[in-house]
């Protein structure tokens, strides 16, 4: 069970947008801990997608976008296309582990 | 080019020792902080260890607290992942990737294609 808690699953067809939802606790994202995000295609090594909460590191589509509010945090696709077909994790620090924390994952597929 | 290459996997009896190695290349090595990650077969994320750029910080998953030890040589521009008493649970992809701080852990910009780690008699 994951400290952070993603959907196992979204979907959504080409151009659509989506959004994967990222839910902590007071001790990690609710302590005022940024939330960062990475996308890992099938058979790849993680990339960063969103760092900071909302920051895109340079090479990154604008069509990706990331937010956080209280306890969670949410990342945005826009302008769903096939190859945004992936894995995504959202990841924080967490004070009661004393150490950093990923969500358990959530697949994304593009119908 | 900025590159992190993992070596050292392999299959190894539970209770046994493994010593994991990544070499860095394209960013100057001791200015940051370096973690490892793995991902057990199937499975999502899991967070490993951690360590400063100066060796002085350094963290772990209570998963893997008090049986592995990260280490790193910047005259060499290594890290390491010592790991000792190894329980099949401990079976996975391990990755290791560069912080983009220098001290304190923040986020994983840069990361290797990773070694597998198989425990099993």
């Amino acid at each position: 069970q994951s400290v952070l808690t993603q959907p196992p699953s979204v979907s959504g067809a080409p151009g659509q947008r989506v959004t994967i939802s990222c839910t902590g606790a007071s001790s990690n994202i609710g302590a005022g801990y940024d939330v960062h995000w990475y996308q890992q295609l099938p058979g790849t090594a993680p990339k960063l997608l969103i760092h900071g909460n909302s920051n895109r590191p340079s090479g990154v589509p604008d069509r990706f976008s990331g937010s956080k509010s209280d306890t969670s945090a949410s990342l945005a696709i826009t302008g769903l296309q096939a190859e945004d077909e992936a894995d995504y994790y959202c990841q924080s620090y967490d004070s009661s582990l004393s150490g950093w924390v990923f969500g358990g994952g959530t697949k994304l597929t593009v119908l | 080019e900025v590159q992190l290459v993992e070596s050292g996997g392999g299959l190894v009896q539970p209770g046994r020792s493994l010593r994991l190695s990544c070499a860095a290349s394209g960013f100057t090595f001791d200015d940051y902080a370096m973690h490892w990650v793995r991902q057990a077969p199937g499975k999502g994320l899991e967070w490993v260890s951690g360590i400063s750029w100066n060796s002085a910080n350094t963290g772990y998953a209570d998963s893997v607290k008090g049986r592995f030890t990260i280490s790193r040589d910047n005259a060499k521009n290594s890290l390491y992942l010592q790991m000792n008493s190894l329980r099949p649970e401990d079976t996975a992809l391990y990755f290791c990737a560069k912080d983009d701080s220098g001290y304190y852990f923040y986020y994983m910009d840069v990361w290797g294609k990773g070694t597998t780690v198989t425990v099993s008699s």
